[in-house]
């Protein structure tokens, strides 16, 4: 069964770091293009980050670029997101998913940044 | 605001058929496919619709996807009040090099 968990998400002040995991089985997790994507409280989908199967292409949404780094470990078949200098406009539910499509999501780990 | 279009919110009977629109542009949804997810309350988001139109395994055939132009359509037929969600259309932009998506249409059986 193809299966992504997310987890690290929590309560982070302003200005503070938190970093990510998405752990992947199931599939072959070093041929995939990964991807997060976050959704604030009650509203919609908003793309965050991908990087290509082998970890040489990544890109970023304008709202989080200089400030976050997305990673993979495909030894360990795992995504990670390290967030930095987090504002209260980025406490959002992350999920990660996989390929072109987004065709597999995780659960979604809760970040909240707040004093 | 997001960069597809849809509407806000969809109703329709039991039984009843929806279709749920998604508006974009050349470098969005006119050169590159269009997907649809669904969000049953308090879960993560599912594949519904790849590449315009493509059912993943277990998706009935209640719900078809269609793409003209720079416009996605998603048509639910024989509506059943577990389809009560929110769908998201979802494409590559090229010209942004982004992910996007839409705002969201919230569907409500009556």
């Amino acid at each position: 069964e193809v299966q992504l968990v997310e987890s690290g998400g929590g309560l982070v002040q302003p200005g503070g770091s938190l970093r990510l995991s998405c752990a992947a089985s199931g599939f072959t997790f070093s041929t995939y293009w990964m991807h997060w994507v976050r959704q604030a409280p009650g509203k919609g989908l908003v793309w965050v980050s991908r990087i290509k199967s082998d970890g040489s292409i990544t890109s970023y949404a304008d709202s989080v670029k200089g400030r976050v780094t997305i990673s993979r470990d495909n030894a360990k078949n795992t995504l990670y997101l390290q967030m930095n200098s987090l504002r209260a406009e980025d406490t959002a539910v992350y999920f990660c998913t996989r390929d072109r499509d987004l065709s597999t999501w995780g659960q979604g780990t809760l970040v909240t940044v707040s004093s | 605001q997001s960069v597809l279009t849809q509407p806000p919110s969809v109703s329709a009977a039991p039984r009843q058929k929806v279709t749920i629109s998604c508006s974009g542009s050349g470098s969005n949804i006119g050169s590159n496919y269009v997907h649809w997810y669904q969000q049953l309350p308090g879960a993560a988001p599912k594949l519904l619709i790849y590449d315009n139109n493509k059912r993943p395994s277990g998706i009935p055939d209640r719900f078809s996807g269609s793409k003209s132009g720079t416009s996605g359509t998603l048509g639910i037929t024989g509506l059943q009040t577990g389809d009560e969600a929110d769908y998201y259309c979802g494409t590559w932009d090229s010209s942004l090099s982004v992910v996007v998506f839409g705002g969201g249409t919230k569907l409500t059986v009556l």
